[in-house]
């Protein structure tokens, strides 16, 4: 089983729907998570942290934590041909020693016109 | 704070060379990641640091492939020999540890041919 799973799409959606973007993952002693959004050849950019059990919003976007689940979603309101591009959940585990960041393999969003 | 650098920003080499890549941690962060990007296998972990000590090699891909933080503000991956198989995207992350967020280099494309 990978640490980290996502679909890895494309998910299409037309602009200004909503996109719904899911992740789980393995580690249930994970406690950090992030969303990192990838443009085609650029470095991964992050737009969202959440560490807590539940919904955290900032413009547009909101990500959602379910730890029991082992479930993390980023939705993205009023979506714009601006945010087509990978969308990278990534799961931070304290080791003891050090923070270990795992990626999954990344789900590519396509928003229409 | 220029955020990672990292270099080269490109590197064309033949097979059987060996190949250095170098980065440059945010000022003040203690905790720093190497990343291989593919089409195939996405980003994949290969090493992290913590306070410059290697804590996690598990993911370097075999012998020819070595890791080093001397100091706080730079670190190197090396290959050596270089194969055909190896070419991809490298990245760089640094974070301030204990599960804060980590911010990636530009990265450096690497083809063997």
């Amino acid at each position: 089983q990978k640490e980290v799973e996502q679909n890895s799409g494309p998910l299409s959606v037309p602009e200004g729907a909503i996109a719904s973007l899911n992740c789980t993952y393995s580690d249930r002693g994970s406690q950090s998570f992030f969303w990192y959004r990838q443009y085609s050849g650029k470095s991964p950019e992050l737009i969202m942290s959440i560490y807590s059990n539940g919904d955290k919003e900032d413009g547009r976007f909101t990500a959602q934590l379910n730890k029991a689940s082992q479930y993390v979603s980023l939705l993205i309101r009023d979506s714009q041909p601006s945010d087509s591009a990978t969308y990278l959940c990534a799961v931070n585990t304290y080791t003891g020693t050090a923070s270990k960041l795992t990626f999954g393999t990344g789900t590519r969003l396509q928003v229409t016109l | 704070d220029a955020g990672v650098i990292q270099s080269p920003r490109h590197e064309v080499t033949e097979m059987g060379q060996e190949v250095t890549l170098r980065c440059k941690p945010i000022s003040g962060h203690n905790s720093l990641f190497w990343y291989r990007q593919t089409m195939m296998r996405g980003l994949e972990l290969l090493i992290y640091f913590n306070n410059n000590v290697p804590i996690d090699d598990s993911g370097m891909p075999e012998d020819r492939f070595s890791a080093k933080m001397p100091n706080a503000s730079f670190s190197t991956l090396k290959i050596q020999p270089s194969e055909p198989r190896d070419s991809a995207v490298y990245f760089c992350a640094s974070s301030f540890d204990r599960g804060t967020e980590a911010f990636f280099g530009q990265g450096t494309r690497l083809t063997v041919v």
